[in-house]
């Protein structure tokens, strides 16, 4: 199976101030297809997740474009370009690319 | 508005079965690959399971593999997963998911809290 590993585990930002999760995974995530189906969810305290990025560096619909996503093979970032306070919650990364699907251990964005 | 609503969760003996229910609406049902995953009290994410669109192929994580069966009712817009030889470490907030390509979860329902306890 593949292990997706992300850091840090914890992240106290100051409103407005930028933030990073990387999340690293066992396995190169690039499919046979030559896609690589690497996600990021958000999971608001109470709340079922929520697709951010898609394909490693896809918005979703919806999503604000302060959240962006980047990497390649193995290695992975999420950014957010300027805290805001409705985005404290975890943040989990999850391949797709082989079966079983996995996910990150998740990281948990708090505000200073 | 496209939405997905999980029932069957109970608290259940270890050793025992339970079917949990995911009623799909505002979508074509029958157009999407479906998901299961779970999750523990305070703990993180675990996919559990998909069900593809087309020929129904299913695939499992090991941790449940031989104990669950996911399925679907396109008729019915229904996806299930019936859960067997349940363990205290099953217990867990189960969520289906709407697969739109690869891996891609765009709808999430509320869940549905399986507990698993004597």
């Amino acid at each position: 199976d593949i292990v997706m590993t992300q850091t840090p585990l914890s992240s106290l930002v100051t409103l407005g101030q930028p933030a990073s999760i990387s999340c690293r995974s066992s396995q190169s995530l690039v499919h046979s297809d030559g896609n690589t189906f690497l996600s990021w969810l958000q999971q608001r305290p109470g709340q079922p997740p929520r697709l951010l990025i898609y394909k490693v560096s896809n918005r979703f619909s919806g999503v604000p474009d302060r959240f962006s996503g980047s990497g390649a093979g193995t290695d992975f970032t999420l950014q957010i370009s300027r805290v805001e306070a409705e985005d404290v919650g975890v943040y989990y990364c999850m391949q797709a690319t082989q079966f079983p699907h996995t996910f990150g251990q998740g990281t948990k964005l708090e505000i200073k | 508005e496209e939405q997905l609503v999980e029932s069957g969760g109970v608290v259940v003996q270890p050793g025992g079965s339970l079917r949990l229910s995911c009623a799909a609406s505002g979508f074509t049902f029958d157009d999407y690959t479906m998901h299961w995953v779970r999750q523990a009290p305070g703990k993180g994410l675990e996919w559990v399971s998909l069900i593809t669109w087309d020929d129904g192929r299913t695939y499992y994580a090991d941790s449940v593999k031989g104990r669950f069966t996911i399925s679907r009712d396109n008729s019915e817009n229904s996806l299930y997963l019936q859960m067997s030889i349940l363990r205290t470490e099953d217990t867990a907030l189960y969520y289906c998911a709407k697969d739109e390509w690869h891996g891609m979860m765009t709808v999430w329902g509320q869940g549905t809290m399986v507990t698993v306890s004597s």
